[in-house]
């Protein structure tokens, strides 16, 4: 079993649309949990950065983590054609002397005008 | 601000042939630094790590080395290049443990 689960896609949806990116994973000593936006050919670039269970709000975008059923959510409201790329889930386990971050997968994203 | 390069952004190698890669960090002190390799449709591949000046540490056995020669300057090598280096290499890096910044890639074609 992969330490991080997440379902490629692809995903498409109609601009306006909301949109649900999930990711699992089995590694109970994952603390800190980041989305990275990745358009074709860039780097990633960190969308989001959240600590423990809980919600976390930022403009459209809403990270939700359930470490009882390690279980993670990204929601975009209101989906624009300029939210079209990769996601990718990262949760990052504590007690390291570096930053280990463990990536799923990714979702490819695309929202159509 | 803090900010990371990488060149080149496209390299078309034959197989056999030498690798030099180069990350450097602007606007922070003692980073800890990482190579990433991604291929098409999959997820990043955490390949180095460092945390300091000639501090080196493979994730996975491969054919690729890494060096870090200054405190902002990372360094991804190879002798000689396989099929399968192919992919889009990635630098990032971070203050200790805390969340990592990605830099532009360089995507490496090896015929």
């Amino acid at each position: 079993q992969k330490e991080v689960e997440q379902d490629p896609g692809p995903l498409s949806v109609p601009e306006g649309a909301i949109v649900s990116l999930n990711c699992t994973y089995s590694n109970s000593a994952f603390q800190y949990f980041m989305w990275y936006r990745q358009y074709s050919r860039k780097g990633p670039e960190l969308l989001m950065y959240t600590y423990s269970s809980g919600n976390k709000e930022d403009g459209r975008f809403t990270a939700q983590v359930d470490k009882s059923s390690k279980y993670i959510s990204l929601f975009i409201r209101d989906s624009q054609p300029s939210d079209s790329a990769t996601y990718l889930c990262a949760p990052l386990a504590g007690g390291t002397s570096y930053g280990k971050l463990t990536f799923g997968q990714g979702t490819i994203l695309t929202v159509h005008p | 601000s803090q900010t990371i390069h990488q060149w080149p952004a496209t390299l078309v190698q034959p197989v056999g042939s030498p690798l030099s890669l180069e990350c450097t960090v602007e606007g922070t002190s003692n980073p800890n630094l990482y190579w990433y390799r991604q291929a098409a449709g999959r997820g990043l591949q955490l390949l180095f790590y460092s945390v300091g000046i000639g501090q080196i540490s493979s994730e996975v056995p491969q054919n690729l080395s890494a060096s870090r020669p200054q405190d902002r300057q990372f360094i991804l090598s190879s002798k000689k290049l396989l099929l399968s280096d192919s992919g889009f290499y990635l630098c990032a890096w971070s203050v200790a443990t805390d969340t990592q910044y990605f830099g532009p890639g360089t995507r490496l074609t090896v015929l």
